[in-house]
């Protein structure tokens, strides 16, 4: 099992321009995340997913799309880049829903994404 | 506001004991996690407490105590490979996962 992979690892845009991040999981989990890591910040949800054609907005939402057509795939859209959003961006994925019991989020190697 | 608190690094001694805190305010409370995260990999899962105690796993142990709102994290032997920032989150009433910025554990040997 190839686990949870992202595509790119790395890319270099320009402000304005757009792109779409892949995540894929072969694990078969229902639940999706992306977040953002910032130099001195803790990770912080994007958007998440609960199902196949399902999305939701997490806690720093704008300027970003999402996608789950597949139940393996994630898509993370940025249709007009700025500069902050240069960042390391991690897909996770999961079996369980969040609940009170201990849950394992399995995070793909990230995508370092610079806006110039 | 939400708030998680762990120092922004530490430095300790291969073979020996270190112990990374985690103080934390949120609203409500169901779990508190431990990630390892070493530089430039994904973070992966290292603990999971809701009650309060110690739980321990191989050199790893966490402890919670949910009044004091508090964790820590203890590594004991410590190896090189041990070198990796440690994270600390907390799911809310809302199971939202609020995360800390991580404490880099620096190792010498």
């Amino acid at each position: 099992n190839a686990g949870v992979t992202q595509t790119p690892k790395f890319r270099v845009l320009k402000t304005g321009q757009s792109m779409t991040l892949l995540c894929a999981q072969d694990m078969n989990h229902e639940y999706m995340y992306w977040y953002r890591q910032d130099p001195g910040m803790g990770l912080r949800l994007i958007h998440y997913s609960v199902g196949e054609g399902t999305t939701a907005k997490g806690e720093v939402p704008d300027g970003y799309n999402v996608s789950r057509l597949k139940k393996q795939n994630f898509l993370l859209g940025l249709e007009s880049a700025a500069p902050s959003q240069t960042s390391v961006y991690f897909c996770a994925s999961t079996s369980q829903p969040p609940s009170g019991i201990a849950y394992e989020q399995y995070f793909g190697p990230g995508t370092r994404l610079t806006v110039t | 506001g939400q708030n998680i608190d762990q120092p922004t690094e530490m430095t300790a001694t291969e073979g020996a004991i270190v112990q990374i805190n985690c103080t934390y305010q949120t609203s409500g409370f169901n779990g508190l996690f431990w990630y390892q995260q070493h530089a430039g990999e994904a973070p992966t899962f290292l603990s999971y407490n809701v009650l309060d105690g110690l739980e321990e796993k191989g050199r790893f142990s966490s402890f919670l105590s949910r009044s004091k709102g508090y964790s820590y994290l203890l590594l004991k032997e410590l190896q090189m490979k041990d070198s990796a920032s440690y994270l600390c989150a907390v799911m809310d009433s809302n199971y939202q996962l609020i995360w800390g910025a991580g404490t880099k554990l620096i190792i010498k040997p």
